[in-house]
């Protein structure tokens, strides 16, 4: 089982649409999770990070967490063609009490049908 | 504040050479991080450092190297380099407290051939 897990996708929605990425991480010890969204050719960039369940809400970008259920999903609302990218899903993994360590999901690519 | 800054952009090296690449964070930012990304493996962790000490490290060879100077620029190595290490290597700074995520650079493309 891989530590963090995303559908690769492609994903396609229409433009306006609800897009709903998906992951779901294996350590249970796992304290923050982000989601950076990458343009092809370009850095990951960071959008979203949540430490606690529920939902945190930032425009038109909702992260959801269920630690329970090792589960942490992203909404895009009102989907745009410029949100055509790779979502990566990144897991804080605690290694020692001092330091810890950040493991990426393999990506879901999400495609904005105009 | 200026970004996270890396070079080279661009490199082509022949294999059994080696190579070094550079990173110098966003000021202030005393934690430097290294990654590799390929299609197929996606973002790999390579190694991480904060005020001058690794304090964390991924599963590559030892043909993997780093360091950080006082000013927290750091540099990674690669000796000996092998075809399979053509790769987009990412260079992510962050503040101390790394729950607030990276900011990236722009990364080096390295082909080997």
């Amino acid at each position: 089982q891989k530590e963090v897990e995303q559908n690769s996708g492609p994903l396609s929605v229409p433009e306006g649409a609800i897009a709903s990425l998906n992951c779901t991480y294996s350590d249970r010890g796992s304290q923050s999770f982000f989601w950076y969204r990458q343009y092809s050719g370009k850095s990951p960039e960071l959008i979203m990070f949540i430490y606690s369940n529920g939902d945190k809400e930032d425009g038109r970008f909702t992260a959801q967490l269920n630690k329970a259920s090792q589960y942490v999903s992203l909404l895009i609302r009102d989907s745009q063609p410029s949100d055509s990218a790779t979502y990566l899903c990144a897991v804080n993994r605690i290694i020692k009490t001092s330091y810890d360590k950040v493991i990426f999901g393999p990506g879901t690519s999400l495609s904005v049908i105009p | 504040k200026a970004g996270v800054t890396q070079t080279p952009r661009y490199l082509i090296k022949t294999r059994g050479q080696q190579v070094t690449l550079s990173c110098s964070p966003i000021s202030g930012h005393r934690s430097v991080s290294w990654y590799q990304q390929t299609p197929g493996q996606g973002l790999q962790f390579l190694f991480e450092y904060f005020s001058e000490t690794q304090r964390n490290k991924g599963n590559f060879p030892g043909r993997f190297s780093g360091r950080q100077f006082s000013n927290s620029r750091s540099e990674m190595n690669v000796s000996t380099l092998e075809l399979g290490d053509s790769a987009l290597y990412l260079c992510a700074s962050s503040e101390f407290d790394r729950n607030y995520g990276y900011t990236f650079g722009s990364g080096t493309r390295l082909t080997v051939v």
